[in-house]
């Protein structure tokens, strides 16, 4: 049973456009969100988080936005660039011991 | 400072065979995680140990099994492999704390395959 859902495989982008990464999950109890960037034969690496408690979270180029209503979250990065080519993941937990990660979204941007 | 260091990096084995993964977590972080990557399945968690006890456990066979040292480095096992156990497995180490919410830093994962 997937709780967290990534359901574009992938995605294409032109550079210095926006690139805008979807999440979807069904836990109504997780209540703290982080979005992962990983390479071909490295680990995943952290980029941005959220908790419930808020609704958007900037770091530079990008950007986390949470609708709890929804249960959705998104990543958006701003301009992008073809060093952000890379499979983006989403996770959430509801404890901070245990992520429920998605399937991933495999980023491609376009020089 | 060091990373997370998982060894070995890949490993060959064949069905029925067993494998044990190791895991050196950056130092200070007493949280250990192990996930198991396959294509279309995103991360699976497996377990998670701190202070050597396992603390989560995911939805895995008893094949699967892990323990963590005085020392916070962990180790996986697999008993009796099969063809699909084949994924890259990745292990996490953060500082959490029960109730604490910090993402983790992965290792490069230990890239298993079963013939």
């Amino acid at each position: 049973d997937q709780q967290v859902k990534q359901n574009s495989p992938s995605l294409s982008v032109q550079e210095g456009r926006i690139s805008i990464l979807n999440c979807d999950y069904t836990n109504s109890m997780f209540d703290y969100f982080l979005w992962y960037k990983k390479y071909p034969a490295e680990g995943p690496t952290f980029l941005i988080s959220i908790s419930s408690i808020k609704d958007k979270n900037e770091d530079g180029r990008f950007t986390v936005f949470l609708n709890k209503s929804a249960k959705h979250l998104s990543l958006h990065i701003v301009p992008s660039q073809p060093g952000d080519s890379a499979v983006y993941f989403c996770a959430a937990s509801t404890t901070g011991n245990q992520f429920y990660f998605g399937t991933g979204t495999s980023l491609t941007v376009i020089p | 400072k060091a990373g997370v260091t998982q060894t070995p990096r890949y490993l060959i084995k064949t069905r029925g065979q067993q494998v044990t993964l190791s895991c050196s977590p950056i130092s200070g972080h007493r949280s250990v995680s192990w996930y198991q990557q396959t294509p279309g399945q995103g991360l699976q968690f497996l377990f998670e140990y701190f202070s050597e006890t396992q603390r989560n456990k995911g939805n895995f066979p008893g094949r699967f099994s892990g323990r963590q040292f005085s020392n916070s480095r962990s180790e996986m096992n697999v008993s009796t492999l099969e063809l699909g156990d084949s994924a890259l497995y990745l292990c996490a180490s953060s500082f959490l704390r029960q109730g604490d919410n910090y993402g983790y830093t992965f290792g490069s994962g230990t890239r298993l395959t079963v013939v």
